[in-house]
């Protein structure tokens, strides 16, 4: 079966510190594959993707996510988290639908 | 980046009554949405896909017949919870795909659905 794994719950970062996310997949072909975050109350904002070429991607408000085949995993990563990064991050893969991680909540402290 | 708007944002019903929730797709046209169903805390469960034209295809374990779908035109879909109980509460969220490489997905603003 495909599925994508979030295995830390949470995530604690003081501000300024570099931040990893943790993502791992399990599917068949290649992967295309997503991160979400999600603010209390709202939606999901897409942060970035991995369709093809370079393992690594750059996204929206200054993150990045590494694609590791080897390892069947896709990190979320920041050189310098803010504040305002504490929310709910959810990877994902899409095989035609969106097949969700369990959602790692990210605290960044002051 | 594409749009996806969910109306209305929150809602509160009567146990037993119906209740509309709509996903438009703003600057493009979505041939198939998703409609998803997320408790506190927790990840999204996706409920149905919606497919413009043609009927949704649902989940394991998602009652048809309690949760209409329609994707009546490519820019609409509306999610009717019938006859709405308590335990229907929860925060549900639309999607659209876009048929770019990898076929984003973005999501509506999610609607907060109370039964009284």
């Amino acid at each position: 079966a495909q599925s994508v794994a979030q295995p830390e719950d949470q995530v604690n970062v003081a501000e300024g510190n570099p931040l990893t996310v943790k993502c791992t997949y399990s599917v068949s072909g290649n992967p295309y594959l997503f991160w979400y975050v999600q603010y209390p109350n709202r939606g999901l904002q897409f942060l970035l993707k991995y369709i093809t070429g370079d393992n690594l991607v750059k996204g929206s408000y200054g993150f990045e996510a590494e694609f590791n085949k080897s390892q069947t995993s896709f990190h979320l990563k920041k050189p310098s988290a803010l504040v305002s990064d504490s929310a709910l991050y959810f990877c994902a893969v899409n095989t035609g639908k969106l097949i969700f991680g369990q959602g790692t909540t990210l605290q960044v402290k002051p | 980046g594409a749009v996806v708007s969910q109306h209305p944002s929150r809602v509160i019903c009567k146990s037993g009554t119906s209740v509309k929730i709509e996903c438009r797709s703003l600057d493009f046209q979505a041939t198939t949405m998703f409609w998803y169903r997320q408790f506190p805390k927790q990840s999204l469960m996706l409920m149905a896909t919606s497919n413009e034209g043609s009927k949704a295809t649902y989940e394991q374990g998602v009652e048809k017949d309690k949760f209409l779908i329609n994707h009546a035109s490519l820019t609409l879909s509306t999610l009717t919870v019938t006859s709405a109980h308590p335990e229907d509460s929860s925060f549900y969220i639309c999607s659209a795909s876009i048929p770019d490489s990898g076929n984003t997905i973005y999501f509506g603003e999610g609607s907060w659905l109370t039964v009284v």
